[in-house]
C-alpha cells in the first residue's frame, strides 16, 4: 500500500540556520508533491507544489526538491525565524484526485 | 473574501446523535472535501465532490452522508455518532479538480463523541 513518511521527531534548529525537511514515500507515482504548513488548532495552509518533471521549486525563503529515483521530497526554509514554528505536511497526487498526506514534522526554530 | 468557512468550531455529541457539519467557501471553487485528522495519522479523505450534484467516497466514508447541492456550500452529517468519529474534521477547496493547485482548508471543526 502507499505510504509516506516524515519526520515523526520533531525538528529543533537555530534561528538564522536551514531547516531541512523530509519526505519519502513507497509504492507511489506522485504527479505532483504539495507542502503545507500547519499551526496549532488551525487548518493546513498550502505553501508549495512542485511537479514530477521539476527538479526544484523556490518560493521566498522556501525551496523544495523532488526525486521520483529516491522516492524523496526535501524542504528547505532558508534563515530560519521563530515564526516558522509550526508543523509542515507534505501530500502526494498522483491521478484524479488522489492525494494523500503524511502525519506532518514539527518545526521548532529556536531565538 | 472569507475563504472557506467551516461551523462549528467544536462540538460535543452523544452516541447516536446526528449532527451537519456546515462548510462554505466562496472562491467558486469546484472541488471540495473533507478530511479528517487523528494524532499520529495524517488527514484522510472523507468524501470529496468535483462539482454541485456530483460526490464521491474517499479513504474513509462509513459513517458519513455528503451532499453538494450548490458550488458554495458542502455539509457533512453524522448519521449516528460513534466514539471513534472523535476527530478533528477539515474542509477543503481547489480551484479545479485536478491535483496541480493547492487546497485551500478551513479552520476545522473539534469533535467529541461521548
Amino acid at each position: 500500500s502507499q505510504k509516506i513518511e516524515q519526520n515523526s521527531e520533531a525538528l529543533n534548529i537555530q534561528e538564522g540556520k536551514t531547516a531541512t525537511l523530509t519526505c519519502n514515500y513507497t509504492n507511489y507515482s506522485p504527479a505532483y508533491l504539495q507542502w503545507y504548513r500547519q499551526d496549532p488548532g488551525r487548518g493546513p495552509v498550502f505553501l508549495l507544489l512542485i511537479r514530477e518533471n521539476e527538479k526544484e521549486k523556490r518560493k521566498e525563503r522556501l525551496k523544495v526538491t523532488f526525486d521520483t529515483t529516491l522516492k524523496q521530497s526535501l524542504f528547505h526554509i532558508t534563515a530560519s525565524q521563530p515564526a516558522d514554528s509550526a508543523t509542515y505536511l507534505c501530500a502526494l497526487a498522483g491521478g484524479y484526485q488522489k492525494v494523500t498526506f503524511g502525519i506532518g514534522t514539527k518545526l521548532q526554530v529556536i531565538p | 473574501n472569507a475563504g472557506v468557512t467551516q461551523t462549528p468550531k467544536f462540538q460535543v455529541l452523544k452516541t447516536g446523535q446526528s449532527m451537519t457539519l456546515q462548510c462554505a467557501q466562496d472562491m467558486n471553487h469546484e472541488y471540495m472535501s473533507w478530511y479528517r485528522q487523528d494524532p499520529g495519522m495524517g488527514l484522510r479523505l472523507i468524501h470529496y465532490s468535483v462539482g454541485a450534484g456530483i460526490t464521491d467516497q474517499g479513504e474513509v466514508p462509513n459513517g458519513y452522508n455528503v451532499s453538494r447541492s450548490t458550488t458554495e456550500d458542502f455539509p457533512l452529517r453524522l448519521l449516528s455518532a460513534a466514539p471513534s468519529q472523535t476527530s478533528v474534521y477539515f474542509c477543503a477547496s481547489s480551484y479545479n479538480t485536478g491535483p496541480s493547485y493547492g487546497y485551500t482548508f478551513g479552520s476545522g471543526t473539534r469533535l467529541t463523541v461521548v
